[in-house]
């Protein structure tokens, strides 16, 4: 099992700069999650899908940022444009509702900086 | 809201000494999961805690679930260096017409092992 696959995994742009984010999750998992990591607030969740439908985005900064899932093997998290308040690592996990504990598993995770 | 917290943020042990993580979250939950993070790594999974009562454990790690409390415990038996890194307990948003969405994260604690 590949596990789930993020691309790239680091990426420096420059303020104003549109950025996408890739993310393949785990074959048969069908949630798929976006969260941000960084110093100040720790990881929290940008946006939730399930069956590819977006069920959360509450967590979704501004207009700035959007995600799509056009199908169960594949996501992107978009910034545009962007700014330097932006930089964090973004992680994508996904989990299979047949398992019961529901566990969600992680990427390696995309470390984004804006400057 | 959910909350949750972790103490402490940050644990320097001596090798072959026992210490005690704790969480504790602000709503009933009946789910909790602990995962590590060593540096510039993703997050790997250790324990998913699916009741009251629940204990799981993995060679030096011991964790332990008290939903009446709302706390989790990350025990450490006879630390070794291997065990640095920053350990995270996550507890599971229910807000979902009782469906598991996304997970809350505490702050997580930076644990570093000495000889």
């Amino acid at each position: 099992d590949a596990g789930v696959i993020q691309s790239p995994r680091h990426e420096v742009t420059e303020m104003g700069q549109e950025v996408t984010l890739r993310c393949k999750p785990i074959s048969g998992h069908n949630s798929l999650f976006w969260y941000r990591q960084t110093m100040m607030r720790g990881l929290e969740l940008l946006i939730y899908f399930n069956n590819n439908v977006p069920i959360d985005d509450s967590g979704m900064p501004e207009d700035r940022f959007s995600a799509k899932m056009p199908n169960a093997s594949f996501s992107t998290l978009k910034i545009q444009p962007s700014e330097p308040r932006d930089s964090a690592v973004y992680f994508c996990a996904s989990r299979d509702e047949r398992d019961f504990t529901d566990t969600q598993y992680f990427g390696p995770g995309t470390r984004l900086t804006v400057l | 809201e959910l909350k949750v917290e972790q103490n402490p943020l940050f644990l320097s042990m001596q090798e072959g000494k026992n210490y005690t993580i704790y969480c504790n979250y602000s709503t009933t939950s009946d789910r909790l999961y602990w995962y590590r993070q060593d540096p510039g790594k993703s997050l790997e999974s250790l324990f998913v805690l699916l009741s009251n009562g629940a204990v799981k454990q993995e060679g030096r790690l011991m964790a332990s679930l008290d939903t009446k409390a709302r706390l989790s415990t990350l025990h450490i038996t006879a630390a070794v260096h291997d065990l640095s890194a920053t350990y995270f307990c996550a507890v599971a948003n229910m807000n979902y017409g009782g469906s598991q969405g996304n997970l809350i994260f505490g702050k997580g604690t930076k644990l570093s092992v000495k000889p």
